[in-house]
């Protein structure tokens, strides 16, 4: 069974670019999460999804992040315009039941 | 706010040897807990949980002690092996599925 996939695995954009993540979940897997994790620290939730909806948003910062989940599937995050302190590895996971979080290998992003 | 916290970070022990890992939260509502490993370059791996209920669960080598009253728990891991070495992420969250709080991990090598 394939795991979580996430593109792209490095990122290097100056800031004020836009930058986009992709993930695509485990088949079947109708919970689907987005952490971002800073060097020396835990992941910190930015999103949730069941299906296509979000369900937890509360800390993803809204004036520059948004994200998606069309058809309950595959997942896009996105940030427009990068800065410097969003340097960082953004991670995604999904789930069937809660708890058991499966992480792909995270995208790790460097805003220069 | 760190809700979270694994106040080590790092920890080396010996083949063969008990390797523990220690986590303490602060917020009084979680009741389930996770233990996470990360290998370099990969996303998180779940490990073992343990919900309010109980105090202690076991899966082969590892196993993790919950004292509700301190608001700590512990991963124990015997015999260590060197495949081991890795960085363990301590998890808490209210209920299974919710917004998942990190510690920020302890980095553990196992020396041959």
């Amino acid at each position: 069974e394939a795991g979580v996939v996430q593109s792209p695995r490095y990122k290097i954009i100056e800031k004020k670019q836009p930058v986009a993540f992709w993930c695509n979940p485990i088949s079947g897997h109708n919970t689907l999460y987005w952490y971002r994790q800073n060097l020396g620290q835990g992941p910190e939730l930015l999103i949730r999804y069941e299906n296509e909806e979000a369900v937890d948003d509360s800390q993803l910062p809204k004036d520059r992040f948004s994200a998606e989940r069309l058809k309950g599937v595959d997942s896009t995050l996105k940030i427009q315009p990068a800065e410097l302190g969003d340097s960082a590895v953004y991670l995604c996971a999904s789930s069937l039941s809660p708890g058991e979080l499966f992480f792909g290998e995270g995208s790790r992003l460097t805003v220069l | 706010d760190q809700q979270v916290k694994q106040n080590s970070p790092s920890l080396s022990v010996q083949e063969g040897r008990i390797s523990i890992l220690n986590c303490d939260y602060t917020n009084s509502m979680f009741d389930y807990f996770l233990w996470y490993k990360k290998y370099p370059a990969e996303g998180p791996t779940f490990l073992i949980s343990i919900s309010s209920i109980k105090d202690k669960n076991e899966d082969g080598r590892f196993t993790v002690f919950l004292n509700k009253s301190a608001k700590h728990l512990s991963l124990h891991i015997v015999p260590s092996q060197p495949g081991d070495s890795a960085v363990y992420f301590c998890a808490a969250a209210e209920l299974p599925g919710n917004d998942m709080r990190f510690g920020a991990g302890t980095r553990l090598t196992v020396k041959p």
